[in-house]
């Protein structure tokens, strides 16, 4: 199966600044990565698709990028609503795998 | 489309894991989605289990690791789908979701999510 690897794992940063988080596969899976944010007590959310295409209502503040097997989403300037826990998940392969996710916490 | 889920939280060891995803504002036998059930835990993350869905007849798909104790079956008179997961063990404590698949394959939107212990 597909490896997928988040780094880093935590990510300290304060409102305002621009988030970079990195999601590896452990082979190529072109363009088919998502991004989900989770946070404490509710199911995963998607934002991202297609690896770069933004879920409908997704602000603008959040990009993604990448293919093959490097990928990176960013936030360009953080919000007090920002700050959660983030998932890769690639669905070139079976089966579906998920990242083991990257905290994004106030600093 | 909204999911809602529904079912114990507590489960017996060796005894069966059965939870439904009720689904509104599409259907489980339409055909454009798929209909995934995908669980999370400290140790092992989140990981795919299954899914079933309609192309003139019923496709089912689950995780090698699990496919001789798990079995995902579509309601149709009840516009639903089920998780059933036989001899549970601890390790299958987990909060499980449902969500859906469409044509490109990424999950959204996801159930809120079930607890589900197993301890005896």
């Amino acid at each position: 199966e597909v490896v997928m690897t988040q780094s880093p794992a935590t990510l300290s940063l304060s409102p305002g600044e621009r988030a970079t988080l990195s999601c590896r596969a452990s082979q190529s899976v072109s363009s088919s990565l998502a991004w989900y944010q989770q946070k404490p007590g509710q199911a995963p959310r998607l934002l991202i698709y297609g690896a770069s295409a933004r879920a409908t209502g997704l602000p603008a503040r959040f990009s993604g990028s990448g293919s093959g097997t490097e990928f990176t989403l960013t936030i360009s300037s953080l919000e007090s609503e920002d700050f959660a826990v983030y998932y890769c998940q690639q669905y070139n392969n079976w089966p579906r795998t998920f990242g083991q996710g990257t905290k994004v916490e106030i600093k | 489309v909204q999911l809602q889920q529904s079912g114990p939280g507590l489960v017996k060891p060796s005894q069966t894991l059965s939870l439904t995803c009720a689904i509104s504002g599409d259907s489980v036998s339409g055909n454009t989605g798929a209909w995934n059930w995908i669980r999370q835990s400290p140790t092992r993350g989140l990981e795919w289990l299954g899914r079933t869905y309609y192309r003139s007849k019923w496709f089912y798909d689950y995780t090698l690791s699990m496919k001789s104790r798990i079995t995902i079956n579509p309601d149709t008179s009840k516009n639903q789908f089920s998780l059933q997961l036989n001899s549970v063990t601890p390790e299958d404590t987990a909060v499980y979701y449902c969500a859906r698949d469409g044509p490109g394959n990424w999950f959204d939107p996801w159930g809120q999510g079930t607890l589900v212990t197993v301890s005896s």
